[in-house]
């Protein structure tokens, strides 16, 4: 089983909000880890949008709009991107990433549909 | 603002060794605030982050364990550079190969730079 889980695909409206989960495996706890979220266009390298490990302990990505936010589901045992006020440039994928056992490792990604 | 551009070979052959570099403007490859980082994508397995190398005291290197045994990452100060080295390479290896930066502020360690990605094919 993969460390981390996302749903492939998404579809939102225009100016509506998206979450998007990413499920750690069973077994590890979403509240120790730091997850990092990525937006991937096409043709280009993953763009950093920010991190999320708690509340009080969270960094955007350098001119990464506010509309792009972290959070988690403990009892989902997820991490969660939320964009609010969809753009039709939002369309994308995004990546969740975390440190794992001295290494990195990506989610699946979710291809996000502004339509 | 940092910047990382890639170069090496595009095509492979199968038991080849599949060889690129990083050539960094904006940071050092020395910094002790950085790791230097390559990850590959593939339709088949995704973004695979594949190891690192960064300098604190001496140079240090930490890889994936599916390429341990086939994986070298080495820095290169004179040119401010580093590279990628992955022996024995099948089809499977094909893939967009991206070399990255991960910045050390703290507790967060964003992989926040990323090259222009190289697609590297393995054919004969």
């Amino acid at each position: 089983q993969a460390v981390l889980t996302q749903p492939s695909s998404l579809s939102a409206s225009p100016g509506a909000s998206a979450s998007l989960t990413c499920s750690l495996r069973s077994g590890i706890n979403v509240g120790t880890y730091r997850i990092y979220w990525y937006q991937q266009k096409p043709g280009s390298p993953p763009q950093y949008l920010l991190n999320y490990k708690s509340h009080s302990d969270e960094q955007q990505g350098s001119g990464v709009p506010s509309r792009f936010s972290g959070s988690k589901d403990a009892s989902a045992n997820a991490g969660i991107l939320l964009i609010s006020g969809l753009q039709s440039e939002d369309e994308a994928d995004y990546y969740c990433m975390t440190w794992h056992s001295s290494a990195w490792v990506f989610g699946g990604g979710t291809k996000l549909t502004v339509l | 603002q940092v910047q990382l551009q890639q170069s090496g070979p595009g095509l492979v052959k199968p038991s080849q060794t599949l060889s690129l570099t990083c050539a960094i403007s904006g940071d050092s490859v020395s910094s002790n605030s950085a790791t230097w980082n390559w990850i590959r994508q593939s339709p088949s397995r995704g973004l695979e982050w594949l190891g690192r190398t960064y300098q604190r005291s001496k140079w240090y290197n930490d890889y994936a364990v599916s390429v341990r045994s086939r994986i070298t990452i080495n820095p290169d100060t004179s040119k401010n550079q580093f590279s990628l080295q992955l022996t024995s390479v099948t089809p499977e290896d094909t893939a967009v190969y991206y070399c990255a930066r991960e910045e050390i502020t703290g507790p967060n360690t964003p992989i926040d730079y990323w090259g222009q990605g190289t697609l590297v094919t393995v054919s004969s």
